[in-house]
Order: C-alpha cells, then structure tokens, then sequence
C-alpha cells in the first residue's frame, strides 16, 4: 500500500474560507516536507518539519512523528493558493523523499 | 533563495535516440535528485547523488543512466529513448529542504 498516504485528493474552497489537508505514513517518517505545485507546473517548497508545528502567513503545519501524520492548514484561502499541495516523508536513514500523490486544491471567488 | 536550473525546458525526440537532460544548481548541495512526474503516479524517484562521482538508483531507474560530474551538475542521460519515457522531469537540490527546478516536458515520438 501506499507508504505516504493523503486526504482528501480533491478539495474545492470558496474563497476566504479555511481548510485542513492531511498525510498518513506507514513509514517511520522522521522529517516531513510540503509543496505546492502551481498551476503553471513549478514545485515550491512550503515547510521542512521535524516533529512539531511551523506557520508561515496563512499556512500552518504540524507533524507528529509518533501518531504518523502531517497536516496542513491554509486560513482565509486566496484565489492563489490554488494548485496541488504535496506532502513528503524522509525515512531514517535515507536522503529520500517518498510523496504522496497531492491534493489538488481549487479556490473559487 | 535556492537556484536549481534545468535545460533543456522542452523536448522532442525519436524512439531509440539518446536524449540529455541537464540540471544545475548553485546551492552548493550535496544531494542531487531526479523524478519524473506523470498523472496518476504523482512523483517517483529515478537517480539521486550525494556528491560529486556518485550516482544511486532510485525506486524506477531501468532505462536511465545519471551523471555527477561536478558539484553543480547532475545529468540524466536516457541512451534508447521510447515512448514510455514521455514525461515532465524535475531535478532537485537538497541540504534539508529539498528545492527542485522549472521541469523538463520530454515527449518521445
């Protein structure tokens, strides 16, 4: 099965509304990364996170190493945060990344 | 802010020619990276390289070879190009967060 596992795939917002995105490992993750990949293709790296929580502007994320999971939370949603949000987990001992396969996020005016 | 440049952005090739992609990034990172992206299967790891001289498969490398020559550049070089191989390629770069270049668009005819 899948090793990165992300909820929901799909996701439509109005604009200026809230949301909360997930990942779940079955891996023993030790840091965690999240992207966003624009609608014009480009990946931009939003958070590297040990176990913890970070924030950056309208974005927060939190990632609990012993529970398996990740979350990002985007607060009062802009039509720009639209894209696919993908989440990215190291395993110990590895300089790998294993992805899930994203959430593509539309917001709506 | 991190610089990983790819070239070239878009590519057209003829089943069994020998195609170069080409990555670079001014970071000084250790870690080199390339994927490939297609729907469906969202990022999937093809080499990597902790330096320069050293090359390492990742989960799907039959059919690419890769290249470190130098700290700033990382090659992947497909020497009997097919139609399966058609796909959007990122290099990255990391020292812990991982930054990835604009992609290259290769279609195999």
């Amino acid at each position: 099965g899948d090793k990165v596992k992300q909820s929901p795939s799909a996701l439509s917002l109005q604009e200026g509304t809230n949301s909360a995105l997930r990942c779940n490992f079955s891996i023993a993750a030790t840091t965690v990364q999240w992207f966003l990949q624009n609608p014009r293709g480009s990946l931009i790296n939003l958070f590297y996170l040990v176990p913890g929580t970070k924030e950056n502007g309208r974005l927060k994320s939190a990632f609990d190493s012993k529970e398996s999971y990740s979350t990002l939370h985007i607060r009062d949603a802009q039509l720009e945060d639209s894209g696919t949000y993908f989440c990215a987990a190291e395993a110990p001992g590895s300089w790998q990344l294993i992805f899930g396969s994203g959430t593509q996020l539309t917001v709506m005016p | 802010e991190a610089a990983v440049t790819q070239s070239p952005r878009n590519k057209v090739a003829v089943t069994g020619g020998k195609v170069t992609l080409s990555c670079n990034q001014t970071n000084n990172h250790n870690n080199m990276y390339w994927y490939r992206q297609d729907t469906g299967h969202g990022l999937r790891l093809i080499h990597y390289s902790y330096g320069a001289g050293s090359t390492e498969k990742g989960d799907i490398p039959d059919g690419y070879k890769a290249s470190r020559p130098s700290q700033e550049n990382f090659s992947l070089i497909l020497e009997l190009a097919t139609p399966s191989q058609t796909s959007v390629y990122f290099c990255a770069s990391a020292g812990r967060e991982q930054y990835f270049g604009p992609g290259t668009r290769l279609t195999v005819l």
